[in-house]
């Protein structure tokens, strides 16, 4: 199984702040790396697949880079809204193994 | 619009089974797969499970084999995840999740709502 690893599990910004998450994989999984975003009892909702396609209604704040065993996350201007806890995704094979998430606090 | 419906909360005592429903709607069911995931209280994303709606053999997680079964029903667009010998650390939200998978381009484009399983005593 491919193995995720999220940095940091935990971080405290505040509102216009870029922040940066980042996401390794065990393996080279060139660019089958997806983003969620998931609010307090909310379904994950998607927002970056393919390491840096954004998905169509995610503001363009976020942005996503790398390739087989590093990706990032950035929010380039941190929002009230963006309050969440955020995961990586690797859907380059079976098992599809989520990251165990990063919280975002504001 | 698609969407994907899942059944409602169920509470089971230890050792019990539970099987949870995915409705799916506003797409052709047989052209895209179906993911089970679950969030137990307070933690992450866990991935249990796949099918193809149009046919062959689900793939499950190697933590779940011999425990979980995930069937399908063409006629109603419905995927079922029945899951055995419940633990107290099974309660958990179970959601399912359609797959888009056009490659290099593979993620999960829609959730179902979700359905909370507690197990309980």
């Amino acid at each position: 199984d491919i193995q995720m690893v999220q940095s940091p599990s935990y971080l405290s910004a505040s509102v216009g702040d870029r922040v940066t998450i980042t996401c390794r994989t065990s393996q080279n999984i060139r660019t089958y790396l997806n983003w969620y975003q998931q609010k307090p009892g909310k379904v994950p909702k998607l927002l970056i697949y393919a390491a840096s396609t954004l998905q169509t209604g995610v503001p363009s704040r976020f942005g996503g880079s790398g390739s087989a065993t590093d990706f990032t996350l950035t929010i380039s201007s941190l929002q009230p809204d963006d309050f969440a806890t955020y995961y990586c995704q690797q859907s380059y094979s079976l098992p599809r193994t989520f990251g165990p998430g990063t919280k975002v606090e504001i | 619009q698609v969407q994907l419906v899942q059944s409602g909360a169920e509470v089971k005592k230890p050792g019990a089974s539970v099987k949870v429903s995915c409705k799916a709607s506003g797409y052709t069911f047989t052209s895209y797969y179906i993911h089970w995931v679950r969030q137990a209280p307070g933690q992450g994303l866990e991935w249990m499970g796949i099918i193809n709606p149009s046919g062959g053999s689900p793939t499950y997680a190697q933590k779940f084999q011999g425990r979980v079964t995930v069937t399908k029903d063409t006629s109603t667009s419905t995927v079922y995840m029945e899951l055995s010998s419940l633990r107290s650390d099974d309660t958990a939200i179970y959601y399912c999740a359609r797959d888009f998978n056009l490659p290099p381009e593979s993620y999960f484009d829609f959730w179902g709502q979700g359905a909370l399983v507690t197990v309980s005593s």
